[in-house]
C-alpha cells in the first residue's frame, strides 16, 4: 500500500513569512496530488492539488510543486496570515484511488 | 444532497454498547469513505466503497468494526461492544469515484464512549 510521510509535522512561521511542506509517497501509480486544510474541530478541505503532466501550481497565495521522479510534492504558502494557522495534509491516492492521508502538519502563523 | 451530511453529530455512550453511524453522500458520487480521527491526530483510513465493486476494508481496526452502503446511497459505520479507545471523530467522505477528483468530507460525528 501507499505509504505517505509529511515534513514538518509543526511549523511555526511569523505573519508574513513563507511556509514550505514536504510530502513523499511511495506509490509510483500516483497521478494526482492533493492539498487538504484542516481548522480547529472543521472537516478537512481541499485546498489545492495538482496532476503529473503538471510541475506546479499556483492559486493566489499558495502553490504545490511536483517532483515525481522523486516522489515528492510540495505545499507553498507566501504572505502568511493567522487565518493559514490550521493541520495541513497530503493524500496522494496511489493506484487505487483509495486516499491514504498523510501524518499532517500543524502551521501555526504567529501575528 | 448539498453536501455529505453525518448522523449522528455527537453520541456518548456507554462501554460495551454499539453504536450505528451513518452517513448519506452527495448524490451521484459513486466512492465513499470512512476515517477516524483521535483528538489531535491524523485521519486514520476505515473502509472505501466505489459503485457495486467489494469494499476496501483494509483500514477496519478489529471485527468489532463494521461498514455497509446501499448501492451509492447511505453508509452505516457500526461499531460493536464499544471501547473508550473507540472515541474519536468518525469522517465521512465521497468523490465522484474517478482517480484525481475532489472529496468532500461531512461534519464528523463525534463519538464519545464512558
Amino acid at each position: 500500500g501507499e505509504n505517505v510521510e509529511q515534513h514538518p509535522s509543526t511549523l511555526s512561521v511569523q505573519e508574513g513569512d513563507s511556509a514550505v511542506i514536504k510530502c513523499t509517497y511511495s506509490d509510483s501509480a500516483s497521478n494526482y496530488f492533493p492539498w487538504y486544510k484542516q481548522e480547529l474541530g472543521k472537516r478537512p478541505q481541499l485546498i489545492i492539488d495538482i496532476r503529473s503532466n503538471v510541475g506546479e501550481k499556483k492559486d493566489q497565495r499558495i502553490a504545490v510543486t511536483l517532483n515525481k521522479t522523486a516522489k515528492h510534492f510540495s505545499l507553498h504558502i507566501t504572505e502568511t496570515q493567522p487565518e493559514d494557522s490550521a493541520v495541513y495534509f497530503c493524500a496522494p491516492p496511489g493506484a487505487t484511488n483509495k486516499l491514504i492521508f498523510g501524518t499532517g502538519t500543524l502551521l501555526a502563523v504567529q501575528p | 444532497g448539498a453536501g455529505v451530511s453525518q448522523s449522528p453529530s455527537n453520541k456518548v455512550t456507554e462501554k460495551g454498547k454499539d453504536v450505528e453511524l451513518r452517513c448519506d453522500p452527495i448524490s451521484g458520487h459513486t466512492a465513499l469513505y470512512w476515517y477516524r480521527q483521535r483528538l489531535g491526530q491524523g485521519l486514520e483510513f476505515l473502509i472505501y466503497f466505489q459503485g457495486n465493486s467489494a469494499p476496501d476494508k483494509s483500514g477496519l481496526p478489529s471485527d468489532r468494526f463494521s461498514a455497509e452502503r446501499t448501492g451509492e446511497s447511505v453508509s452505516t459505520l457500526t461499531i460493536q461492544r464499544t471501547q473508550q479507545e473507540d472515541s474519536a471523530v468518525y469522517l465521512c467522505a465521497s468523490s465522484s469515484g474517478y482517480p484525481g477528483n475532489t472529496i468532500y468530507f461531512g461534519e464528523g460525528s463525534w463519538l464519545t464512549v464512558v
